[in-house]
């Protein structure tokens, strides 16, 4: 199993809502990851999880809340959000290992399309 | 910070070889990526080159390296209209992956 499976895959959200993202894999992968990516543009890091512990928070405001609750399975929990929020959000997993070390090749899931209205 | 750079489109027909490229930042990335990503999906690694190579060749694919100019390309031979997708190199600075802008490759009949 190669799958890192994104639910739901389109979600639209008011300002005042709150909503989460899931994100599952079971490739025993250690490293899981959130990507931001807007229309025509590169996916932007957002945070990483290194054995379930925060690892990485590219300085995302706090209206995005992940959460690694065990090794399968990640969340961003959204809250009070903008327009500008909406996009496809794209998580991943990795083997742990350091970049200088090894190639590490990261799975990704199809994504979530957040609308923002 | 720089941004890792690309052309934004390339078109070509269907047979042609297709030739993308990308100028990055980061000397001390041991690997470099090149990923694919098809129209409403998410991103696949395509393939990957070691830092100290100049070539690497996998199938229908060629990836060369330039450290000094900190260029990699992307050859695809006998391009397929399947072959039309995002293609996006990538880098690995500080532990994070890091994308270029994207090439939107085109390929017409």
């Amino acid at each position: 199993d190669t799958e890192v499976t994104q639910t739901p895959k389109h979600l639209v959200m008011g300002m005042t809502n709150k909503k989460s993202l899931k994100c599952e894999q079971h490739m025993g992968h250690r490293a899981m990851y959130w990507y931001k990516q807007k229309a025509k543009k590169p996916p932007e890091l957002m945070f990483v999880y290194s054995y379930e512990k925060l690892s990485i928070n590219e300085s995302v405001p706090s209206r995005f809340s992940p959460e690694c609750p065990n090794s399968s399975l990640l969340n961003l929990h959204l809250h009070a959000l903008q327009p500008e929020d909406s996009a496809l959000y794209l998580c991943a997993s990795s083997q742990v290992g350091g970049w200088g070390r090894s190639r590490r090749e990261l799975f990704f899931g199809e994504g979530s399309r957040l609308t923002v209205l | 910070g720089e941004d890792v750079e690309q052309s934004l489109f390339l078109s070509v027909r269907e047979g042609d070889s297709s030739v993308i490229n990308c100028t990055y930042t980061d000397s001390s990335s041991t690997y470099l990526y090149w990923y694919k990503q098809e129209p409403g999906a998410g991103l696949q690694l395509l393939t990957y080159i070691f830092s100290n190579m100049d070539m690497k060749q996998d199938q229908r694919l060629t990836v060369l390296l330039n450290k000094k100019d900190k260029h990699l390309s992307l050859r695809i031979a006998d391009t397929q209209t399947g072959d039309s997708a995002i293609y996006f190199c990538a880098e690995t600075p500080g532990g994070k992956l890091i994308f270029g802008q994207g090439t939107e490759l085109s390929v017409k009949p």
